[in-house]
């Protein structure tokens, strides 16, 4: 985990309301990626974004919005347009190697 | 496109008896291949890396995966299971700036 942190560990969502999970590193990376994972299905790649004020969608982009205003930061906006959004959310990021380093994860459960 | 496929979604093992995970690829290039550790309720840590320089790769904790070009495949082995290796270890490929999980093995080692 060492130097990507996500906040907070666990979320509790309100159907209805979008709430933003924090991604902050302080490897020096250029890269930065979100992933979603849920049970049996491995990780699926929402957003990346590869520079500052750069991002692209991943594969399942829909009811997530992203920024990147800063080379530290990459936060997730989880909209109410997300129908399942209940799942373990995944932050990594990578230097000039392609190896991605993943962050401790963040729990999001819609009450 | 790349993919993954992990066989055999549960394994169980004995602590001492080796540990081996399988994993075939499909890739329009020379790969850059990956084996993740999960343990619950954390990140993703890198087990080790394949990017060409050797098809026997040696990684962290006693793991070690062999690339076959032949036979599309990137299998894991640990010649002796210990209580600590219980979690879920992910087969990855890298291609276009992304990666491509397989759907995980989830390994339980007995006592």
């Amino acid at each position: 985990d060492g130097g990507i942190t996500q906040s907070p560990k666990y979320l509790f969502r309100k159907e209805g309301q979008n709430v933003t999970l924090s991604c902050e590193q302080n490897l020096n990376h250029d890269a930065m990626y979100w992933y979603r994972q849920d049970p049996g299905q491995g990780l699926r790649l929402i957003y990346y974004s590869q520079i500052v004020n750069d991002f692209q969608k991943g594969d399942i982009a829909e009811g997530y919005s992203v920024s990147r205003e800063k080379k530290e930061s990459f936060p997730l906006t989880v909209t109410s347009a997300q129908k399942n959004p209940t799942a373990f959310y995944l932050c990594a990021s990578a230097g000039l190697t392609d190896t991605q380093y993943f962050g401790p994860g963040t729990r999001l459960t819609v009450l | 496109a790349q993919s993954v496929t992990q066989l055999d979604s549960h394994a169980s093992v004995s602590e001492g008896t080796p540990v081996l995970l399988r994993c075939n690829y499909s890739s329009s290039y020379s790969p850059s291949l990956f084996w993740y550790v999960q343990h619950p309720n954390k990140g993703l840590q890198l087990l080790l890396k394949y990017t060409s320089a050797a098809t026997l790769v040696k990684g962290i904790n006693g793991f070690e995966a062999e690339f076959k070009k032949s036979e599309t495949s990137f299998h894991l082995t640990k010649p002796s299971a210990h209580m600590s290796d219980a979690a879920e270890y992910f087969c990855v490929v890298r291609g276009n700036n992304r990666l491509a999980f397989g759907k995980g093995n989830q390994v339980v080692v007995i006592p």
